[in-house]
């Protein structure tokens, strides 16, 4: 199956500081990934939508300020924590949206932020 | 609006034996079911989907589930567990106007004990 993949899979930072994310789709083109966001023992919530050369589609209640999404490429996502803060820690998974006979979302192995 | 629930948190069961995963769906409308395992620290991959014909739905590792319109329900099942099934397994509904948006369910640990 499609796979798609994550950097950093752990980052620990200051707060204040801000952490970048990688989301790439290794072997097929994703004109549409998604960034998501999982607390401890929850589930996943959608954060937003991002669009190869367009601006991203955030969830209500998500500021795209301090969740910068760039998607520059048909297989690269990358979603920037600006001026991280403790209660920004969490596991972010992002996914990308694939034909391979059907349509089918692939995630990531995620990433998680822990911010001191 | 579109919403799944999965009502145990845990599910315990030796190996060997039939699991059943429970889901349940709130859907105006026809659903796009899906079901997702996660094992520690790793994103979700993908078991199974349902959108349309045959109700009982097969997938990955020997998983299935079973769509039931009346009882709004879609429970993941095996015949026979495995000690490596293991794992965090989410059930999903795809919103039906926006086919990018997924709605998760909170999740369903399942331990298969030797």
């Amino acid at each position: 199956g499609a796979v798609v993949s994550q950097h950093p899979s752990w980052v620990i930072c200051k707060s204040g500081t801000s952490v970048k994310i990688e989301c790439r789709s290794l072997d097929f083109q994703a004109t549409t990934m998604f960034w998501y966001r999982q607390f401890p023992k929850q589930s996943l919530m959608l954060m937003a939508t991002s669009n190869e050369g367009s601006k991203a589609t955030y969830e209500q209640g998500v500021e795209k300020d301090k969740f910068l999404i760039n998607h520059a490429s048909l297989t690269l996502s990358t979603l920037t924590v600006t001026s991280a803060h403790p209660e920004d820690s969490s596991f972010y998974i992002c996914s990308a949206r694939a034909w391979t006979g059907e349509e089918t979302q692939y995630f990531g192995p995620g990433t998680r932020l822990l911010v001191l | 609006a579109q919403s799944v629930a999965q009502p145990e948190d845990q599910v315990n069961v030796a190996e060997g034996n039939p699991l059943t995963v429970k889901c349940t769906y709130s859907v105006s409308g026809n659903p796009y079911l899906f079901w997702y395992v996660q094992y520690p620290n790793r994103g979700l991959q993908f078991l199974l989907k349902y959108i349309t014909g045959d109700n009982l739905v097969k997938g990955s590792y020997g998983f299935e589930a079973e769509f039931n319109k009346s009882q709004t329900s879609f429970h993941l099942k095996k015949p026979s567990a495995l000690v490596s099934d293991s794992a965090l397994y989410f059930c999903a509904v795809r919103a039906l106007n926006n086919f990018n948006k997924f709605y998760f369910g909170s999740g369903t640990k399942l331990n298969v004990k030797p």
